[in-house]
């Protein structure tokens, strides 16, 4: 089955700052990849997603970069706030209706 | 939480008890999922449905079982709970067809001491 791999688990900046979460997949079939946004108490929303026919996906201060030849995406948040504190998943699934395989999480804290 | 409801949202039950999920949806998508999430794992799949009475198995279902009579309504069912089973647990739903994006309900945190 696939395999989803998101580094760092941690991740504090300074409010303003850029952070960037990384993620790695093992299956090269998976060709849809989502990224969620979950805060404490709360069910996983998602923010942005990408499909494997496009490298590259823009949404005001979020962006997503896929590189399918290197099995690996990237969520980039620029100009971050402290409401952008929260914890982040990827995830990556093969075509639609079927399960999604998650990473374990990046606990984004914004320092004001 | 487009229209996703799940009940309860908090239990506390023993173990050995059967524990019975509810997941409501109101947007008549086709795909419902249960995951967990626990520390360290992120979110896994339990089982999913396809459509009414059509369900299958995801990556850690021993232990559970699932049962989908209506489009609306996705049941997890926890025939003897065990301490390995304390998790949170999301519904979520997907229209399927050529979208695949999934929408997470607000969860339910299950404590069996």
């Amino acid at each position: 089955g696939e395999n989803v791999e998101q580094h760092p688990s941690t991740l504090s900046v300074q409010e303003g700052d850029s952070a960037v979460i990384k993620c790695t997949y093992s299956d090269s079939a998976s060709n849809y990849f989502p990224w969620y946004k979950q805060e404490l108490g709360k069910g996983p929303q998602l923010i942005i997603d990408i499909r494997s026919n496009v490298g590259e996906k823009k949404d005001q201060r979020i962006a997503v970069t896929l590189n399918k030849t290197a099995k690996h995406f990237s969520l980039h948040i620029t100009e971050t706030q402290p409401e952008d504190s929260a914890v982040y998943f990827c995830a990556a699934s093969k075509m639609a209706g079927n399960q999604f395989y998650f990473g374990t999480g990046t606990s984004l804290t914004v320092i004001p | 939480d487009a229209g996703i409801t799940q009940s309860p949202r908090h239990k506390v039950t023993e173990t050995g008890t059967p524990v019975t999920l509810r997941c409501h949806q109101t947007e008549n998508h086709r795909y419902m999922y249960w995951y967990r999430q626990d520390p360290g794992h992120g979110l896994r799949l339990i089982h999913y449905s396809y459509g009414v009475k059509d369900t299958d198995k995801g990556e850690v279902s021993d232990g559970y079982s699932v049962s989908r009579s209506k489009t609306e309504d996705f049941l997890l069912t926890l025939e003897s709970a065990t301490s390995s089973q304390t998790s949170v647990y999301f519904c979520a739903i997907s229209p399927g067809l050529s979208i695949e994006t999934q929408y997470f309900g607000p969860g339910t945190r299950l404590l069996v001491l």
